[in-house]
């Protein structure tokens, strides 16, 4: 199994553009989750899928940022306008039922706004 | 609301020396517990976890952790480590009332000397 993919890796960008992270999770897992990584904050969830449904979508920061699940096989975050506050590692993660136990990680896109 | 403290954020060992990683997390109800190590240049990975029973969980690569419920801690040990174990160890902390938030430390970067 390849695992969760992210893509980019990296991503660099100026502020106003508009950003898109995808995100490919395990083949046959049924949760999907969003998450930010900073220096300040450290982890944390910014939104929750399960059955391509959002779940919650309370830890997005505002109304600049978006996530989709068109299918069980494809998620993308966007960010626009983006803005150097916007500068973290997003990390996408995938599960099959309901155990924290049974998560596993992408790793990460590390995205910079200059 | 919830919270995870991990004491140490940087912490320099040589090889075999012993490993404690400290863990509170402020929640009053019942939690399951985890500790992540993220490898540098990979992807998190489930270290170990506790959600019942013997409060002195094994891991994998040696590692353990004990929950003690009245200090609200969950520390994270190892005997000998050893240059691979240059890492970042997060501990996180799930409310047993939800089966998706997991409420993260900030992460110990620990750093073996060879």
């Amino acid at each position: 199994d390849a695992g969760v993919i992210q893509s980019p890796r990296h991503e660099v960008t100026e502020m106003g553009q508009e950003v898109t992270l995808r995100c490919k999770p395990i083949s046959g897992h049924n949760s999907l989750f969003w998450y930010r990584q900073t220096m300040m904050r450290g982890l944390e969830l910014l939104i929750y899928f399960n059955n391509n449904v959002p779940i919650d979508d309370s830890g997005m920061p505002e109304d600049r940022f978006s996530a989709k699940m068109p299918n069980a096989s494809f998620s993308t975050l966007k960010i626009q306008p983006s803005e150097p506050r916007d500068s973290a590692v997003y990390f996408c993660a995938s599960r099959r039922g309901t155990g924290l136990e049974k998560l596993f990680f992408g790793s990460g896109t590390q995205l910079s706004v200059l | 609301a919830q919270s995870v403290s991990q004491h140490n954020h940087h912490v320099i060992l040589s090889e075999a020396a012993s490993l404690e990683l400290g863990c509170n997390y402020s929640y009053g109800g019942t939690v399951n517990l985890f500790w992540y190590v993220q490898y540098p240049g990979q992807h998190l990975q489930l270290l170990l976890k506790y959600f019942s029973g013997d409060p002195l969980v094994k891991g994998i690569k040696g590692f353990e952790a004990e929950f003690i419920k009245s200090k609200f801690s969950f520390n994270l040990r190892k005997p000998s480590v050893q240059w691979s174990d240059t890492a970042e160890y997060f501990c996180a902390v799930n409310a047993k009332d939800s089966n998706y938030q997991l409420i993260w430390g900030a992460g110990t970067k620990l750093i073996i000397k060879p």
